[in-house]
């Protein structure tokens, strides 16, 4: 149980294009999706937190303009990389928690390699 | 958020058990430690976590310090399976839509060798 699953798990375009990044909790319904960025050798770090039917909270120094997300059921988060350019280029991966469990395990998705050219 | 410390590398060899270290000073009272790990081009997957008291389950063990500065993952018998990056986090209890999330450090590459 409690699986979340990103598509696509990997995706190459154009300078200038927006790519949209879907995460699904499978079986469960989350309240609260997280959306993660990974550059290579380096640690995750939180880009913000998605919230159902309310506006996501962004960390300090995303861009919130650039990086457009949408949590509109519950089970469905998208995070939309507006106008991307080679430095948006990363590892972008999705989590989510089980409703009730605040601070238990957080569920993650398998991640998508973004490549922009 | 309180920070952890972790080494930046382990090795070990299969079958053998492995202790992997983690100090967290300045942990608050209410904070929850949190063990994930990442295998090569996937997401990380939850491991453990506990709150004062050793924890079991089927992958590992968490021993955590009486006074909470510090805690250790047990892997009992490790496998080739399990070379990965192992993040010590503390969860905390911050409020507003925040609540609960992830702050990961560099975590403890480990190695397994046959």
């Amino acid at each position: 149980g409690a699986v979340v699953s990103q598509h696509p798990s990997w995706v190459i375009c154009k300078s200038g294009t927006s790519v949209k990044i879907e995460c699904r909790s499978l079986d469960f319904q989350a309240t609260t999706m997280f959306w993660y960025r990974q550059f290579p050798k380096q640690s995750l770090m939180l880009m913000a937190t998605s919230n159902e039917g309310s506006k996501a909270t962004y960390e300090q120094g995303v861009e919130k303009d650039k990086f457009l997300i949408n949590h509109a059921s519950l089970t469905l988060s998208t995070l939309t990389v507006t106008s991307a350019h080679p430095e948006d280029s990363s590892f972008y991966i999705c989590s989510a928690k089980l409703p009730g469990q605040g601070l238990g395990p957080q569920h993650f998705g398998d991640g998508t390699r973004l490549s922009i050219l | 958020d309180a920070k952890t410390t972790q080494p930046n590398s382990m090795e070990s060899n299969e079958e053998e058990p492995v202790h992997l270290p983690c100090n967290h000073s300045t942990i608050s009272g209410t904070d929850y430690i949190h063990w994930y790990r990442q295998l090569p081009s996937q997401g990380p997957e939850y491991v453990i976590h506990g709150l004062t008291s050793n924890v079991n389950n089927r992958m590992a063990s968490l021993a955590i310090a009486e006074d909470r500065k510090s805690s250790t993952l047990i892997l009992h018998r490790a496998t080739l399976r399990d070379a990965a990056v192992y993040y010590c986090i503390l969860r905390g209890t911050a409020g507003g839509t925040s609540y609960g999330k992830l702050t990961f450090g560099q975590g403890t590459i480990l190695t397994v060798h046959p």
